[in-house]
């Protein structure tokens, strides 16, 4: 069972905008900046959007993030084929003291 | 260019013990905080444990307290994994992620993995 929450699936066709929501507590979310990762099968998980509104290098602006409270949520306008993809939300949790991260979104675009 | 290079992994009967080594190259890896973080086949991500950059402050999560130890060598650039007692349920890929300078930056470079087998 992860920390946090996320939906284990999300969809939508090319062109649409979709989120993906990410559920915590006051220890986690509510306290510290989340961070959100994509990872395609077989490979390392890459960093897509962190605090501040910012992206690594490489990363179009197609991809945003945001939050309110407990909750965070990412948001991917434009979709393409090639964001077909697992999704983690994370942060650091200040009550266990460890890195959590959400279940993962499985993103299918139709 | 930044690279992390695990090693180590491999596939060991429960109880047995495992040592996982992390090579880190293209940065000053004394000034960075590092986590390892590991993937069951077709699971989410799990941090297992975390060591601040002069190894001063070490946490481990619940699932691999007593039984896991993380340390560095900054001199030879490389962190470490000590697994014992290992489960059927520490079977994962491990990575070795290296953690941002700045206040609130993220685990924003990962190793490729090395995966960790535990079976009879």
């Amino acid at each position: 069972q992860s920390v946090l929450t996320q939906p284990p699936s999300a969809s939508g066709t090319p062109g649409q905008r979709v989120t993906i929501s990410c559920s915590g507590s006051g220890s986690n979310i509510g306290n510290n900046y989340v961070y959100w990762y994509q990872q395609v099968p077989e490979t390392a998980p890459k960093l897509l959007f962190y605090s501040r509104d910012q992206r690594p290098s490489g990363v179009p602006d197609r991809f945003s993030g945001s939050k309110s409270g407990t909750s965070a949520s990412l948001a991917i306008s434009g979709l393409q084929s090639e964001d077909e993809a697992d999704y983690y939300c994370a942060t650091w949790d200040d009550r266990l003291r460890i890195w959590v991260f959400g279940g993962g979104t499985r993103l299918t675009v139709l | 260019e930044v690279q992390l290079v695990e090693s180590g992994g491999g596939s060991v009967q429960p109880g047995g013990s495992l040592r996982l080594s992390c090579a880190a190259s293209g940065f000053t890896f004394s000034s960075h905080e590092m986590s390892w973080v590991r993937q069951a086949p077709g699971k989410g991500l799990e941090c297992v444990s975390y060591i601040s950059s002069s190894g001063g402050t070490i946490y481990y999560a619940d699932s691999v307290k007593g039984r896991f130890t993380i340390s560095r060598d900054n001199a030879e650039n490389s962190l470490f994994l000590q697994m014992n007692s290992l489960r059927g349920e520490d079977s994962a890929v491990y990575y070795c992620v290296r953690e941002g300078l700045g206040f609130g930056d993220p685990l924003d470079y990962w190793g490729q993995g090395t995966l960790v087998t535990v079976s009879s």
